[in-house]
């Protein structure tokens, strides 16, 4: 298996334009996790999937943060419009989801600075 | 709430000697545990998990796990360390219900001198 698969790896733009970072995670995963990371505050949780749709996002941090999930095979976090302090690594995660305790598989990261 | 506690910031150690990273956490009932090493540039990998039965883990790359309720901890060992062992660790506690959320801890640094 390929893993789960993020891009851009690296993504430099300057402050006010549009991010777009892109999953596609372990076939037959059925929750998708996004998180950043940060030197400050560490491994973020900024939402969650489960079956598509999103279930928890309580972490992303203001109405510039958005994530979709149209199929089961690909997911988008979207920045609009980016700042400096949007700058950090962010993980695409993926599991396969029932009982709980399931491991998660985490994607190498893209790493987004705005300037 | 659940919540995890590493609280050692960065460790060195020498190659060879033995180590042991812990981990606390706060949660109302058997807790999933898991141990996640971040090697620089790269996403995290698991390690080891605990969700019941035996409490001593073994994961991959030689490392082990206890898990110990009355401790609420869940510390990380590895008998001698190898150079390539340098990374961030991080452990995590499964969310209740069963939604897989983890909690991350924030993570420790080990440095491994020659």
């Amino acid at each position: 298996d390929a893993g789960v698969i993020q891009s851009p790896r690296h993504e430099v733009t300057e402050m006010g334009q549009e991010v777009t970072l892109r999953c596609k995670p372990i076939s037959g995963h059925n929750s998708l996790f996004w998180y950043r990371q940060t030197m400050m505050r560490g491994l973020e949780l900024l939402i969650y999937f489960n079956n598509n749709v999103p279930i928890d996002d309580s972490g992303m941090p203001e109405d510039r943060f958005s994530a979709k999930m149209p199929n089961a095979s690909f997911s988008t976090l979207k920045i609009q419009p980016s700042e400096p302090r949007d700058s950090a690594v962010y993980f695409c995660a993926s599991s396969v989801t029932s009982g709980g305790g399931e491991t998660q598989y985490f994607g190498p990261g893209t790493r987004l600075l705005v300037l | 709430a659940q919540s995890v506690t590493q609280p050692d910031i960065h460790i060195t150690v020498s190659e060879g000697a033995s180590l042991e990273l812990r981990c606390n956490y706060s949660y109302g009932a058997t807790p999933y545990l898991f141990w996640y090493v971040q090697s620089p540039g790269q996403g995290l990998q698991l390690l080891l998990k605990y969700f019941s039965g035996d409490t001593l883990v073994q994961g991959i790359k030689g490392f082990e796990a206890e898990f110990k309720r009355s401790q609420s901890s869940f510390n990380l060992r590895k008998p001698s360390v190898h150079w390539s062992d340098a990374a961030e660790y991080f452990c995590a506690v499964g969310a209740s219900g069963a939604t897989n959320k983890l909690i991350f801890g924030t993570g420790t640094l080990l440095a491994v001198q020659p």
